[in-house]
């Protein structure tokens, strides 16, 4: 079965930029999706098919994807993009989640 | 605007089936160009999609819950719903309905709310 991995925990100084991994077998031949999940709440979407974002997301967020990595990267990390994100696929005969990366802005 | 809102018991007993409801309001549930979409996170852990409904009444599910699972749709009434056959603890969990489309790439775009289901005695 196809499987993501994602680093458990990131941390970015405020202003700074973070970058988010999530590596699966050659995961650049996919779409790969993100989201976004704040304590209690459900999860938004934030990059969809691999670098695309949904309308009311800030440019600051930002994706690519390439060989067995794709990447969600926040440019300016503000204390509001405190959260999990997780990325997913469809991964053949079921979708795949990762297992999610707690993001800390510093 | 679409919302999606999930309804249904908190408290199951084992062996029990779970049933819950998604509310579709703001869009056709019957459009041929979304997917509705169960997902469930179990406490303090990441995401698990479940399956979806499709094109009122084409269904894939997640070949570790297929034999436990039925989604099934209610156009007139804007609903689709999942039913979990012989629960157990590890199914105690959130459970979130949401869209998906092609145009997306299968990107679920719009999520509920998302619903506690506790499975206990």
């Amino acid at each position: 079965s196809y499987e993501l991995t994602q680093p458990l925990s990131v941390s970015v100084a405020l202003g700074q930029t973070a970058r988010i991994s999530c590596e699966g077998n050659n995961i650049g031949t996919k779409n790969v999706h993100w989201c976004q999940q704040k304590p209690g709440q459900a999860p938004v979407l934030v990059i969809y098919r691999d670098y695309n974002r949904p309308s009311g997301i800030p440019e600051r967020f930002s994706g690519s994807n390439s060989g067995n990595t794709a990447t969600l990267t926040i440019s300016r990390a503000q204390a509001g993009d405190e959260a999990d994100y997780y990325c997913h696929v469809w991964g053949g005969s079921t979708v795949v989640f990762g297992g999610g990366t707690k993001l800390t802005v510093l | 605007q679409v919302q999606l809102q999930e309804s249904g018991p908190g408290l199951v007993k084992p062996s029990q089936t779970l049933s819950l409801t998604c509310t579709v309001s703001g869009d056709s549930i019957s459009s041929s160009d979304y997917y509705w979409n169960w997902i469930r996170q179990h406490p303090g852990k990441g995401l698990e999609w479940i399956g979806y409904i499709y094109n009122s009444g084409s269904t894939y599910y997640n070949p570790s819950l297929k034999s436990r699972l039925t989604i099934s749709v209610d156009t007139s009434k804007k609903q689709f719903s999942l039913k979990l056959t012989s629960v157990t603890a590890a199914d105690t969990a959130v459970y979130y309905c949401a869209r998906s489309g092609d145009k997306g790439g299968f990107a679920f775009d719009i999520w509920g709310q998302g619903t506690m289901v506790t499975v206990s005695s």
